[in-house]
């Protein structure tokens, strides 16, 4: 079966602070991709992980993957409020004629307190 | 900007009705799909289609039915409409990716179409 588990599912945070929300995946893949969503918004892509030791960043995200570990990690440096949203890792992870088909995690909601 | 338009943003049905709900995306993508999300469930495939008049089935595909006759155009249907399938719908469009080597796979998503079945 395929699964992806995202780790954890809640957080909440101080501002400032340090944090890492994990991605892990079940089955062989080197097609990693993050998103955000905002309450009641859709999800908006944010970094997109195509090849082992992929690392993206943007601002105070950074985001990383280890294909042979099956693991993504997204890190947040010196959160602030803005960054408050819930964070969806997905992984292509099916072999389709015409190319990817995502599975996603169940998704991490964070807290970012003033 | 690839857009992806979802053509009701909250609709409410009675169990039984048949439901529809559009989306149509401005990029040319092959690929389009449709996801429903549901508190601690995630995203879930429903139906996703790679061409004009094309379909597969996703995850949980029982009670849905799909359309594609133009490729702008992703129509989802709820034959007839139950509680359970009261959840947010979310349709996505991204380009081919196999043998061409240009594209991420990367999805676009429209805002989502909140359905309440009463």
């Amino acid at each position: 079966e395929l699964k992806v588990e995202q780790n954890p599912l809640f957080l909440s945070m101080q501002e400032g602070k340090n944090y890492t929300i994990y991605c892990n995946y079940s089955t062989t893949s080197d097609r990693l991709y993050w998103y955000r969503q905002d309450p009641g918004k859709s999800l908006e892509s944010l970094f997109v992980l195509l090849s082992n030791g992929a690392v993206k960043q943007e601002g105070r995200l950074m985001a990383s993957l280890d294909t042979k570990a099956r693991l993504s990690t997204l890190h947040i440096t010196a959160a602030v409020h803005d960054l408050s949203a819930t964070y969806f890792c997905a992984v292509d992870m099916r072999e389709w004629n015409a190319g990817n088909m995502l599975t996603f995690g169940g998704g991490t909601r964070l807290m970012v307190k003033p | 900007d690839v857009k992806v338009t979802q053509s009701s943003r909250y609709l409410v049905k009675r169990t039984g009705e048949k439901v529809f709900l559009e989306c149509v995306q401005d990029m040319d993508h092959e690929n389009m799909f449709w996801y429903r999300q549901d508190p601690g469930l995630g995203l879930r495939l429903i139906y996703f289609s790679y061409d004009v008049k094309m379909k597969e089935k996703g995850d949980i595909p029982e009670g849905y039915s799909v359309s594609r006759e133009k490729k702008e155009r992703f129509s989802l249907i709820l034959e007839s409409a139950s509680t359970n399938q009261t959840s947010m719908y979310l349709c996505a469009s991204s380009l081919i990716t196999i043998g061409t080597g240009k594209n991420t796979g990367e999805l676009f998503f429209g805002e989502g179409s909140r359905l309440t079945v009463l």
